[in-house]
């Protein structure tokens, strides 16, 4: 069965500072790989997806994840945070075609101080 | 904004009572996708529909049912409410077709089981 790690429950970092969220997932193929933001009260906004390809993703917000197949890991970075990215971080795996069941992570909740 | 709507956005019930949940999906998008995040949890994949039927399902008791309808939009119905009912319901829908998995998000319906 698939399943997503998320090891930090929560990380506090300055504004300006970067920022790296784990994620470890447990897949039987090749996973496709997401990260979710979350603002309080809210629903989920994707930041960015891996399928195949380039190990490397952007996304919006400035983000950037790394998919690790040795290390099962796709861990979401941003080299300079601002107050506005304070959220809820998912990250998820699925897999492809009409059955598209997704498992999320337990979220990292990141605050960002001035 | 993802084009996904939800209705209610916040219920009251009480325990034992039963509630229907809507969502309208994104134009153009054949399957739709249910999941119920506690608090503090990340989001838990209840069911989804593929043009009308139920096309996966996770590890939720029977009196979580729904319904597709022709223009996919989509009901998710749950009868004996039960205080641990109580969460956000998010509905996802997305376009089933081959290597294309982003699902997008609608704001949610928060229930409240008292």
């Amino acid at each position: 069965a698939q399943s997503v790690t998320q090891p930090d429950i929560h990380i506090t970092v300055s504004e300006g500072a970067s920022l790296e969220l784990r994620c470890n997932y447990s897949y039987g193929a090749t996973p496709y790989l997401f990260w979710y933001v979350q603002s309080p009260g809210q629903g989920l906004q994707l930041l960015l997806k891996y399928f195949s390809g380039d190990t490397l993703v952007q996304g919006i917000k400035g983000f950037e994840a790394e998919f690790k197949r040795s290390q099962s890991s796709f861990n979401l970075r941003k080299p300079s945070v601002h107050w506005s990215d304070a959220a809820e971080y998912f990250c998820a795996v699925g897999r492809e075609g009409g059955y598209q069941k997704v498992t999320f992570g337990t979220g990292t909740k990141l605050q960002v101080i001035p | 904004e993802t084009g996904v709507t939800q209705s209610p956005t916040h219920l009251i019930k009480t325990r034992g009572q039963q509630v229907t949940l809507r969502c309208s999906s994104q134009s153009g998008h054949n399957t739709v996708s249910w999941y119920q995040q506690a608090l503090g949890q990340g989001p838990q994949f209840i069911f989804q529909y593929y043009r009308e039927e139920e096309n996966g399902r996770g590890n939720f008791p029977p009196r979580f049912s729904g319904l597709q309808f022709p223009n996919y939009s989509s009901e998710l119905n749950v009868n004996a409410l039960e205080l641990d009912d109580s969460a956000l319901y998010l509905c996802a829908s997305s376009l089933a077709v081959q290597g294309n998995t982003e699902a997008f998000f609608g704001q949610g319906t928060r229930l409240t089981v008292v």
